[in-house]
């Protein structure tokens, strides 16, 4: 079964610039998700979409980033203009569900793209 | 408030050795799982086990056991016999059952090298 598949794998732009990452999650699954990983630290969850609804983007800087999973299935995370401090690794993972007693709500990771803002 | 700690941030061992990752949580509900994930050099976070709240049975995968407590909060993680290919970043992470919600409270991860 093939995995979280992620693109591209590494990023380097200016300030101001604007971006884009593409993600397609495992087949079948329904609940996809982006983080932000900052060096050091864990990741945090960005946004959360329910086949093609969102159903949590409390913390996505609004002004700056945008998402959108438009057929349920591929996703793009924009982010324009991008900052400094965008500079982190940014994970898009998938589920089966996002609640459930049975384990389909685990996460599955795809490898990231590498984001530098210079 | 949920939050988890991993106060160990980088650990060294030689190879063969046994290493235990610690991890604390913090939920205020009553069911909840907790996860540990491998973070090697390429970046993906690979899944290695989730634990449900009201199963506090210890689980043993080859050389992986995991240890949870709940009157401690916490669910440590050891690795017997450590061999170099074990040398990662590992993340305990936390998610609470209620809601449709599903983001994961993620520690800030434990850097493990393992020396040949």
């Amino acid at each position: 079964e093939a995995g979280v598949a992620q693109s591209p794998r590494y990023k380097i732009i200016e300030k101001r610039q604007s971006v884009a990452f593409w993600c397609n999650p495992i087949s079948g699954h329904a609940t996809l998700y982006w983080y932000q990983q900052i060096l050091g630290q864990g990741p945090k969850l960005l946004i959360q979409f329910q086949n093609n609804g969102v159903v949590d983007d409390s913390q996505l800087p609004k002004d700056r980033f945008s998402a959108e999973r438009l057929k349920g299935v591929d996703s793009t995370l924009k982010i324009q203009p991008a900052k400094l401090e965008d500079s982190a690794v940014y994970l898009c993972a998938s589920s089966l569900v996002a609640r459930s007693g049975g384990g389909q709500e685990t996460q599955y990771f795809g490898p990231g793209t590498r984001l530098l803002v210079l | 408030a949920q939050k988890v700690t991993q106060a160990q941030t980088e650990i060294s061992v030689v190879e063969k050795e046994d290493v235990t990752l610690d991890c604390v949580y913090e939920t205020r509900d009553t069911t909840y799982y907790l996860f540990w994930y491998k973070q090697p050099p390429s970046g993906e976070l690979v899944f290695l086990i989730r634990r449900n709240s009201f199963d506090e049975q210890n689980e043993i995968s080859g050389r992986y056991s995991w240890n949870f407590q709940k009157s401690t909060s916490s669910f440590n993680f050891t690795i017997t016999a450590s061999q170099v290919v074990d040398s990662a970043v590992y993340f305990c992470a936390l998610k609470n059952y209620g809601g449709s919600q599903g983001n994961l409270i993620f520690g800030k991860g434990t850097k493990l090298s393992v020396k040949p």
